[in-house]
């Protein structure tokens, strides 16, 4: 069974000093690996979403995909305290559909 | 376009009733998905659907679980009978199998508490 670990479990970041968040997975065979927000009793808001291994910047948010490393991490910019949420890592399973296997989040603060 | 809509937001129930949530998928997805949020556990799947049959039914979740959905655009699912460790926030979610976009919509959820 795919696993998704994400860390830290809590992130207190000042505004406008850049939020790094991680996420390891059990193993490479996802072709697709998603960040998702959440703001507290709302939806999923998906952030960013890639494919192979590198970078992909979507507005103020970049995710890095290192396959080989098992590894994807969210990069967020000047970050506002309207950005404050549980952040969520994601995979897909194989086959092409959108069945996601989710870490447990990040809890984001960000401090004005 | 509409997202995905779900109801109720929020509901509370008796150990031992029966509680039915329901969700409107994004016209035109072929896909849905049910999911329960807790603290402890995070999201798990509940239940996948393409083209209203079901393609997948979470194991732990099958004896008091049951998710359908009768046409396109429309699902239900059925909790019965509720215990109080069923208390959760149950997603929704949709999307169009076979564009590859990377993109899953997700309704609000529903809040359900039992006493």
């Amino acid at each position: 069974q795919q696993k998704v670990q994400q860390s830290p479990e809590s992130l207190t970041v000042s505004e406008g000093a850049m939020a790094s968040l991680n996420c390891t997975f059990s193993d490479g065979t996802s072709d697709n690996f998603r960040w998702y927000r959440q703001h507290s009793g709302k939806g999923l808001e998906v952030l960013v979403s890639i494919f192979s291994d590198g970078e992909k910047e979507e507005g103020r948010f970049t995710a890095h995909l290192n396959r080989a490393s098992l590894h994807v991490s969210l990069h967020i910019r000047e970050p506002q305290p309207s950005d404050s949420a549980v952040y969520l890592c994601a995979m897909r399973g194989t086959g092409g559909a959108d069945r996601l296997t989710f870490g447990k989040g990040t809890q984001l603060i960000i401090q004005p | 376009d509409a997202g995905v809509t779900q109801t109720p937001r929020h509901e509370v129930a008796e150990k031992g009733q029966t509680i039915i949530l329901k969700c409107e998928p994004v016209s035109g997805h072929n896909d849905l998905f049910w999911y329960r949020q807790t603290k402890i556990q995070g999201l798990e799947l509940l239940s996948y659907f393409r083209s209203k049959s079901l393609m997948e039914d979470g194991g732990a979740f099958k004896d008091r679980f049951k998710a359908e959905m009768l046409n396109s655009s429309f699902s239900t699912l059925k909790i019965q009978p509720t215990e109080p460790k069923d208390s959760a926030v149950y997603l929704c979610a949709s999307s169009y199998w076979g564009a590859n976009t990377g993109q899953l919509y997700f309704g609000e959820g529903s809040k359900l508490t039992v006493l």
